[in-house]
């Protein structure tokens, strides 16, 4: 059982807005402004698209966007494209133990 | 930056794990990262292991702490993950990722799946 706690699926049709959740405590997620999201399709290794909340590395499209209210962080992909489909992990630092934990992962579907 | 996992694929029930990963690009005693490991189960989620810093200091995950230990061996540019008493539960797809400041990781190797059988 995983951490922080995400919607098994998502879907949207191309060029559509997709949000995906992911839900934790006050003691990761509501207590840090440390999380991230990565992407990772199959077979391949997960990569970093958002951190520290809202922030996107170099090379992100910014369809991808995120934010944070409480202890529940969301990920939005805006405009779907079919290379968006793929798993989703959200991250989060959970400070009591010094540990970086995970989601359970969302596949998001692009019908 | 490129990060590359190597090691055996198959271990035996109650024997040690061992991998090593091999950093180019970047140097590991670049103190601005936390050189670390992280496991996917078949076709689950991801799990934090740990890390090893160029400090020297490790932090471990408590459900694993028991069992791990990292090292680093900088004049070959690579870290290393023992993970001792293994069973079962601990095959997985195996990580190894360079954790930048604060809290995010960066860079990935491709992955190493690492199945316990006998």
């Amino acid at each position: 059982q995983s951490a922080l706690t995400q919607p098994p699926s998502a879907s949207g049709s191309p060029g559509q807005s997709v949000t995906i959740s992911c839900t934790g405590t006050s003691s990761d997620i509501g207590g840090y402004n440390y999380v991230s999201w990565y992407q990772q399709h199959p077979g391949k290794a997960p990569k970093l698209i958002i951190y520290e909340v809202i922030k996107r590395p170099s090379g992100v499209p910014d369809r991808f966007s995120a934010s944070k209210s409480g202890s529940t962080a969301s990920l939005t992909v805006s405009g779907l494209q079919a290379e968006d489909e793929a798993d989703y992990y959200c991250s989060s630092y959970a400070g009591s133990n010094n540990l970086r934990v995970f989601g359970g992962g969302t596949k998001l579907t692009v019908l | 930056v490129q990060l590359q996992e190597s090691g055996p694929g198959l271990v035996k029930p109650s024997q040690t794990l061992s991998l090593t990963c091999t950093v180019s690009g970047d140097s590991i005693s670049n103190s601005e990262y936390y050189w670390s490991w992280i496991r996917q189960h078949p076709g689950k989620g991801l799990e934090w292991i740990g890390y090893i810093h160029s400090s020297g200091h490790s932090y471990y995950n408590p459900s694993l702490k028991s069992r791990v230990i990292t090292s680093a061996d900088t004049s070959k540019n690579q870290f290393s993950l023992r993970l001792s008493s293994v069973t079962a539960a601990d095959t997985a797809v195996y990580y190894c990722a360079g954790e930048a400041w604060p809290y995010y990781f960066d860079y990935w190797g491709h992955g190493t799946l690492v199945t316990v059988s006998s």
